[in-house]
């Protein structure tokens, strides 16, 4: 079983339409959460950090339940932009490394 | 300033061939990561520097994969007697402290190998 599990892909959604992703992640020890974007043949990017008190930037908000250790991530009014995918990553604290979900691809029609 | 920067952006090599792939990070980050990314796949973690110290190689997936900092700047992975499971894009990343938790990975745009 993988560490972080994600939903699988393909999301086909219209622009305007109203998407969520969700992530579960197995080691109770993980210290930090992110949401990280990769568009296609690029490098993945910060999209933003998943705070326990949930968190919004603009269109995205991020929830994290370390209860049920699952994370969330919803997108209001999808753009055509928002095309990518989306990858669940946690931290632990030991070596400092990121631990990547497979990701869920988002494709936007007009 | 500049971003992470990798070279060759994209390589082929023959099965049995050695090849080495460079990382230059944002100059002053202390962490340096390196991750192997196959495709349809998330980015999995391969080794970890803190300046010229390797403090994590627990994801290099065998001996045949080697990877060196030495003056705590650019970094170099080394990849021996490639397989063809080798082929995958190889992400650097850095981070400006030394403790990476909480604290954003700029990654590179990678190095596409091919085995062939």
């Amino acid at each position: 079983r993988k560490e972080v599990e994600q939903d699988p892909g393909p999301f086909n959604v219209p622009e305007g339409a109203t998407v969520a992703f969700n992530c579960t992640y197995s080691n109770s020890a993980s210290q930090s959460f992110f949401w990280y974007r990769q568009d296609c043949r690029k490098e993945p990017k910060l999209l933003m950090s998943v705070y326990s008190s949930g968190n919004e930037d603009g269109r995205f908000t991020a929830q994290l339940n370390r209860a049920s250790q699952y994370i969330s991530l919803l997108i209001r009014d999808s753009k055509l932009s928002d095309s990518a995918t989306y990858l669940c990553v946690v931290f632990y604290n030991q070596g400092g490394k990121l631990i990547f979900g497979q990701g869920t691809e988002l494709s936007v029609k007009p | 300033g500049a971003g992470v920067s990798q070279s060759p952006r994209y390589k082929v090599a023959k099965r049995g061939q050695d090849v080495a792939l460079r990382c230059d990070p944002i100059s002053g980050h202390v962490s340096l990561f390196w991750y192997q990314q196959a495709l349809g796949q998330g980015p999995e973690f391969l080794t970890y520097f803190q300046n010229e110290a390797q403090l994590d190689k627990s994801g290099l997936p065998s001996d045949r994969f080697f990877a060196e900092r030495p003056e705590g700047s650019v970094s170099t992975l080394k990849i021996q007697r490639t397989q063809q499971e080798d082929s995958a894009v190889y992400l650097c990343a850095s981070s400006l402290t030394g403790l990476a938790g909480g604290h954003e990975q700029y990654f590179g745009p990678g190095t596409r190998l091919t085995v062939t």
